[in-house]
């Protein structure tokens, strides 16, 4: 059981928005600035898309956003493409000196 | 460019140990923290332990405090993951990752990773 809850699936259509929520604790989300969002495809490793809860690495789209508050932070992708489908890991810095993960969402683009 | 190149593949016998090599290049070896992680089938990341290439000095999360051991060689600027008394469980993929090495940050994520190293424990 992972530390950060999210959905297991989220699905959109082309075009559209989708947030994606991640739960966790005053220990590690509501506690630190240290969220972070990846992206992985199959077979790939992880790729970052949001650090520090809302900023983005160059070259990662601005239709990916990310926010916190208290204890959930979120990722909500806009204008929906076809090459979003992916699956999708929230991460947080913890009070035990560690990195917690979500056990990761399945983005099917309709 | 930050790369981080894996050693391949590995298949163990229960209670057996592991050991995975991550070289680093393209930025200042010594200047970054390395992390380790591991993802099982259908699961997660899941972060195992983080070393300070400057010192070699380690943390480990509990989970794994008694069995991993994170090594560095500052002169072929390459690190070590080793994983003792193997089980079913540690069947993974194993990554090495840096924080950001070209932009500014908390420095609180994994930004370049290592094409991960299979590791898969059957009898």
């Amino acid at each position: 059981q992972s530390a950060l809850t999210q959905p297991a699936s989220v699905s959109g259509s082309p075009g559209q928005s989708i947030t994606i929520s991640c739960t966790g604790t005053s220990s590690d989300i509501g506690g630190y600035k240290y969220v972070s969002w990846y992206q992985q495809h199959p077979g790939k490793a992880p790729k970052v898309i949001i650090y520090d809860v809302s900023n983005r690495p160059s070259g990662v789209s601005n239709r990916f956003s990310g926010s916190k508050s208290g204890n959930t932070a979120s990722l909500t992708i806009s204008g929906l493409q076809a090459e979003d489908e992916a699956d999708y890991y929230c991460c947080s810095y913890s009070s035990s000196s560690s990195w917690v993960f979500g056990g990761g969402t399945e983005l099917t683009v309709l | 460019q930050v790369q981080l190149e894996q050693s391949g593949a590995e298949v163990k016998k229960p209670g057996a140990s592991v050991k995975i090599s991550c070289k680093a290049s393209g930025y200042t070896f010594t200047a970054y923290y390395m992390y380790w992680l591991r993802q099982a089938p259908g699961q997660g990341p899941e972060w195992m332990g983080i070393i300070n290439p400057d010192g070699g000095s380690t943390t480990y999360a509990q989970k794994f405090q008694d069995r991993v051991t994170v090594t560095r060689d500052t002169s072929t600027t390459t690190v070590y993951m080793e994983l003792s008394s193997l089980t079913s469980e540690d069947t993974a993929v194993y990554y090495c990752a840096t924080p950001p090495i070209y932009y500014d940050s908390s420095g609180y994520l994994f930004d370049s990773w290592g094409q991960g190293t299979q590791v898969t424990v059957s009898s």
